[in-house]
């Protein structure tokens, strides 16, 4: 059974500074893995998706990282804002089905 | 283009009754998922639709069910409803369920059983 887990849990950090969170998965065997973005009481935002033949993918201040073959992603948020103010889910597509497996998420807070 | 569109916003219902929750995806989008959110277990896989056919399930009990209708709306309904069923329940759409795809979220029906 696939298991995904995020460290840390939770993050507070200054205004303009670079961070990283952590994503680790037991089973390789994936399509892809993508991070999402959650506001409270809100829905999910797709932020990075990374096919499993992928090593890396940007999109502006986010560049987020996968070694299949280790079970890791990384999500790099550079110049942090308070507007980054988030949870950060991460989730993996498995090869025996169309569902995603989601991490615990990372309880994102900004500081002005 | 409008996003996915999840009705009612808010619930509440009392144990044992029954709760029918409605998602409208994407124009063009053919492939609805559900998932159960709640501060214990996370984010958990409900069911996936595409083209009226139920393609994946997860492992919730059969008071948990769906359908899709030929516009590609979705309902899922929850049938004898327990305590532990409050959550927020999470509609997301894809175009085709193909592995390259994004999901795409809805903001959610968040239901509370008294």
């Amino acid at each position: 059974k696939q298991e995904v887990t995020q460290i840390p849990a939770a993050l507070s950090v200054p205004e303009g500074e670079n961070l990283v969170l952590n994503c680790s998965f037991t089973d390789s065997a994936i399509y892809n893995l993508q991070w999402f973005r959650q506001d409270p009481g809100k829905g999910l935002t797709s932020l990075l998706l990374i096919q499993s033949s992928q090593r890396e993918q940007t999109s502006g201040r986010l560049n987020a990282s996968l070694d299949k073959s280790s079970g890791r992603s990384t999500l790099y948020i550079a110049a942090s804002q308070p507007g980054d103010s988030a949870t950060y889910l991460c989730a993996v597509l498995e090869t025996s089905g169309s569902r995603l497996t989601f991490g615990e998420g990372t309880q994102l807070t900004v500081n002005p | 283009k409008a996003g996915v569109t999840q009705t009612p916003r808010y619930l509440i219902k009392t144990r044992g009754q029954q709760v029918t929750l409605s998602c409208s995806p994407i124009s063009g989008h053919r492939s609805v998922s559900w998932y159960q959110q709640t501060p214990g277990q996370g984010l958990q896989f409900l069911f996936e639709y595409f083209s009226e056919t139920q393609r994946n399930k997860g492992n919730f009990p059969g008071r948990f069910s769906g359908r899709q209708f030929s516009n590609s709306r979705s309902e899922m309904n929850v049938s004898t409803l327990e305590l532990g069923d409050s959550a927020l329940y999470l509609c997301a759409s894809s175009p085709n369920s193909a592995t390259n795809e994004k999901l795409f979220f809805g903001s959610g029906t968040q239901l509370s059983v008294l």
